[in-house]
């Protein structure tokens, strides 16, 4: 059973535009929502994070859209650049200490 | 952010051998880390989760005899692979949680390791 389902698998984005990314969840216990940023050979970093509690969060070119009722959070890249042609993992965690539960990935290129 | 090193970036070894993997926190305490394996164009599999001063929790299907994990200090995890196979190769990323119940989570850059 996939927790967190991440979708599309791959994305061609012409450089300037908009990066949309998006992931659905099933269990409601999850309460906190990050967005990881994976380079070839590298591990990943976190970009951006949001809580349940607000509906949206935007750091730079970065913005998290939260849709609690039906489940779903999404990511925009704004002014897309080739510097932004990575692997893009969204996860979820039920906080404390569990462990976060990743989607399966999206691979962005951004082409000039 | 938090800064977490992997020791070594890369490893080869032959097959029956054993591979340590280092896992640290740099510039702060992490009493919980994980540990993933990630295979090629596929996301990060937990293996375990390992806290300082107790045994780790190992996820379902995940050999604890196999990988072998301590968290012996609040900045220093490892991982060993134990009499490795050609199917152990992977690329394995652990990552640290910045302070106690706080969910964010520092990933180090991973270790390559390939068993010939």
């Amino acid at each position: 059973q996939q927790q967190v389902k991440q979708s599309p698998q791959s994305l061609i984005v012409q450089k300037g535009g908009i990066s949309i990314i998006n992931c659905a969840y099933e269990n409601t216990a999850f309460d906190y929502f990050p967005w990881y940023q994976q380079f070839p050979g590298k591990g990943p970093a976190l970009l951006i994070a949001i809580r349940p509690d607000v509906s949206e969060k935007k750091e730079g070119r970065f913005t998290i859209s939260f849709n609690k009722s039906a489940k779903q959070f999404s990511l925009h890249i704004m002014d897309s650049q080739p510097g932004d042609s990575a692997t893009y993992f969204c996860a979820a965690s039920k906080g404390g200490n569990t462990p976060l539960v990743f989607g399966k990935g999206t691979r962005l290129s951004v082409i000039a | 952010g938090a800064v977490v090193s992997q020791h070594p970036s890369r490893v080869i070894c032959k097959s029956g051998t054993s591979v340590k993997i280092e896992c640290r926190s740099l510039d702060f305490q992490a009493t919980t880390m994980f540990w993933y394996r990630q295979f090629p164009k596929q996301s990060l599999m937990l293996m375990a989760t390992s806290n300082e001063g107790s045994k780790a929790t190992y996820e379902q299907g995940v050999e604890k005899d196999k990988f072998l994990i301590n968290h012996a200090s609040l900045t220093l995890s490892t991982l060993t692979v134990t009499s490795a196979h050609p199917e152990d190769s992977s690329f394995y990323i652990c990552s640290a949680r910045h302070r106690p119940g706080v969910e964010t989570q520092y990933f180090g850059p991973g270790t390559r390791l390939l068993v010939l």
